[in-house]
């Protein structure tokens, strides 16, 4: 079965600075890897996503991932946050099977002035 | 397009009183999910749909979760009786037929609270 670990219970990071979250998968095959956003009181939104091809894919909100076998990982990361990325970030993968979505705990990112 | 549609937002009950959550997905999806957020994890499955039936309830608590999606579009939940541990968001998420899609598209979820 598969699995997502993300190391990082919480972050905080200066407006401007860089982000970077970390995403650990455990997964026999390919893997179909997700990043989603989650504000406060909000559903999840998709940032990116990465099904094959290139390994650094982009996403919304000047987000991008980059996809390394080697290390099974998936890090999420951001060149300068804003305020409003402060939130909380799922990495997640999904099962070429039975199309079944594994979340990882999550990330909370709280960004300071 | 309009996105998956979840109603209450927000619920307060008492224990042991019984609550009830919709949601519309997606026109044209046909899988269903309901997913149980409890505070400080990931979303976990508790159903999934296929049109008005269902795939994997497997993780579901049967003894006092059901669920229905009739006709194949929207889908309840309930919780009858509710525990204290029940209090979560609850999300639902669609996703479009077809092989080799695998986005689920969320709800913004009811946030439950039992008391």
């Amino acid at each position: 079965a598969q699995s997502v670990t993300q190391p990082d219970i919480h972050i905080t990071v200066s407006e401007g600075a860089s982000l970077e979250l970390r995403c650990n998968y455990s997964y026999g095959a390919t893997p179909y890897l997700f990043w989603y956003v989650q504000s406060p009181g909000q559903g999840l939104q998709l940032l990116l996503k990465y099904f094959s091809g290139d390994t650094l894919v982009q996403g919304i909100k000047g987000f991008e991932a980059e996809f390394k076998r080697s290390q099974s990982s998936f890090n999420l990361r951001k060149p300068s946050v804003h305020w409003s990325d402060a939130a909380e970030y799922f990495c997640a993968v999904v099962s070429s099977n039975d199309y079944k979505l594994s979340f990882g705990a999550g990330t909370t990112v709280t960004v300071r002035a | 397009e309009a996105g998956v549609a979840q109603s209450p937002r927000y619920k307060i009950i008492e224990k042991r009183q019984s609550v009830a959550f919709w949601c519309n997905p997606i026109s044209g999806h046909a899988t269903l999910y309901w997913y149980q957020q409890i505070l400080g994890q990931g979303p976990k499955l508790l159903i999934q749909f296929q049109n008005n039936g269902v795939v994997d309830d497997s993780q579901l608590p049967k003894d006092r979760f059901s669920a229905e999606r009739l006709k194949g579009v929207d889908s309840t939940l309930k919780i009858q009786p509710a525990k204290l541990e029940d209090s979560a968001v609850y999300l639902c998420a669609s996703r479009s037929p077809g092989t080799g899609v695998y986005e689920q598209y969320f709800g913004p979820g009811t946030r439950l609270t039992v008391t």
